[in-house]
């Protein structure tokens, strides 16, 4: 069972560049998160979808966009990198609906903005 | 609009002890309530949950976890840990009544086990 698949595992960008973080989930969930782990602030949401064709802003969006291309697929994009965005970023995927399971995590991504 | 205090940033503990990690969090209205656990350069999988019911909630590895609502607290526990708990610690609460089902997430605690 693959859950949720995060690509690339690791990127290093330098200021200004932009990027594109890809999620896939494939167990049919109508909820997608992006969120950001830094030490001693846990994770913080960026954005998230409830439900396919819908984003909304989470806890700290500045300096990203999201895309919920179809229901399995939700991307995080960098259109200039900055060195505050040095960070690891999960995605995760969830089905309120039918039972509040909580939230399922792809195994992340480490930015480094230099 | 919900949050979560992790009141130890740090656990050391030795090998067979019990652990205690303190959660408390504030909202003004009802809650579901998690502890994530995530092992040294993985993602975040769930270790319990607690959404109605028994405020006793047992989870995976042995641990368990208290819902206090006067107290407004979430503590998880283990009566004897392993090295293989060495791990980083979550807790989260998402809001009953909204309809997007976000989790808000404390600062996290860092277990290490120690021979």
């Amino acid at each position: 069972n693959a859950g949720v698949t995060q690509t690339p595992k690791f990127q290093v960008l330098k200021t200004g560049q932009s990027m594109t973080l890809q999620c896939a989930q494939d167990m049919n969930h109508n909820s997608m998160y992006w969120y950001r782990q830094d030490p001693g602030m846990g994770l913080r949401l960026i954005y998230y979808s409830a439900s396919e064709g819908t984003t909304d802003k989470g806890e700290v969006p500045n300096g990203y966009n999201v895309s919920r291309l179809n229901k399995r697929e939700f991307s995080l994009r960098l259109e200039s990198a900055a060195p505050s965005q040095t960070s690891v970023y999960f995605c995760a995927s969830s089905d309120w609906r039918t039972a509040p399971h909580g939230l399922f995590f792809g195994s992340g991504t480490q930015l480094s903005v230099l | 609009a919900q949050s979560v205090t992790q009141l130890d940033s740090q656990v050391p503990v030795f090998e067979e002890a019990p652990v205690e990690l303190r959660c408390n969090y504030s909202s003004s209205v009802s809650v579901y309530l998690f502890w994530y656990v995530q092992y040294p350069n993985q993602g975040l999988q769930l270790l319990l949950k607690y959404l109605s019911g028994s405020t006793l909630v047992k989870g995976i590895n042995g641990f368990e976890a208290e819902f206090n609502k006067s107290q407004t607290s979430f503590h998880l526990r283990k009566p004897s840990v392993h090295i293989s708990d060495t791990a980083e610690y979550f807790c989260a609460v998402s809001d009953l009544t909204s309809n997007d089902y976000k989790l808000s997430f404390g600062a996290g605690t860092t277990v290490t086990v120690r021979a």
